[in-house]
């Protein structure tokens, strides 16, 4: 069965700390891909980032970096020095290559407080 | 590019109305598209996916003549939820697909959201 588990519920820090949510998912598949997205209040998803299974190499954009680990199936997301405009809901999201459902973990919700 | 957009954003309607949702791809064309049903403080479930000419496929536990789906059009796809309840008061968000193709090889997929559309049955 594919799952993905985003073992954080709530997380708060103060602004321009470091901050790291955590993904692990599950499956039996050799492809698949793994994404981030960002949700604001506004409810509209925002995409962040996809990666591809045999594809392990770590990503920064900006103050944005993902560190795939396919031995420990984790795909974690980093936001170096947070801004109070990154508060939201983060998904991490997980899809075989046989099947373009997306399926979602439950989500992070981060606040970044002044 | 590639922007997709829902109608309404909002809707509150009486219990046993129906309600119907839009969802159109303003800048291309999907085959395919979406949709997602996303309780309060809850994930993102897949509810059906909707096939231009063709009948939808539900997920497993979605009543297929509660939550009608047409995708009459490479642009628009359309929900309806009929004799709606409270119990169906939710965050509605469609996705369009996008395939790149090199013959009939599929060489990407990708998903656009629609920014959703929060429905309240009273």
């Amino acid at each position: 069965a594919q799952k993905v588990t985003q073992a954080q519920t709530e997380i708060s820090v103060v602004e321009k700390e470091d901050v790291t949510l955590d993904c692990v998912y599950e499956t039996r598949d050799t492809t698949y891909y793994l994404f981030w997205y960002k949700q604001p209040p506004s409810g509209e998803l925002v995409f962040l980032i996809r990666r591809n299974s045999f594809d392990e190499q770590n990503e920064i954009s900006g103050r944005y970096s993902w560190n795939f680990q396919k031995s420990t199936s984790s795909f974690n997301f980093t936001i170096t020095a947070s801004q109070v405009v990154d508060s939201a809901v983060y998904f991490c999201a997980l899809r075989m290559d046989s099947s373009y459902k997306l399926i979602f973990g439950s989500g992070t919700r981060l606040l970044v407080r002044p | 590019g590639a922007v997709v957009s829902q109608h309404p954003s909002w809707v509150i309607c009486k219990s046993g109305t129906s309600v119907k949702i839009e969802c159109r791809s303003l800048d291309f064309q999907a085959t395919t598209m979406f949709w997602y049903r996303q309780f309060p403080k809850q994930s993102l479930m897949l509810m059906a996916t909707s096939n231009e000419g063709s009948k939808a496929t539900y997920e497993q536990g979605v009543e297929k003549d509660k939550f009608l789906i047409n995708h009459a059009s490479l642009t628009l796809s359309t929900l309806t939820v009929t004799s709606a309840h409270p119990e169906d008061s939710s965050f509605y968000i469609c996705s369009a697909q996008v395939l790149t193709q090199a013959g009939s090889f599929i060489l990407r997929e990708t998903q656009y959201f629609g920014p959703g559309t929060r429905l309240l049955v009273l």
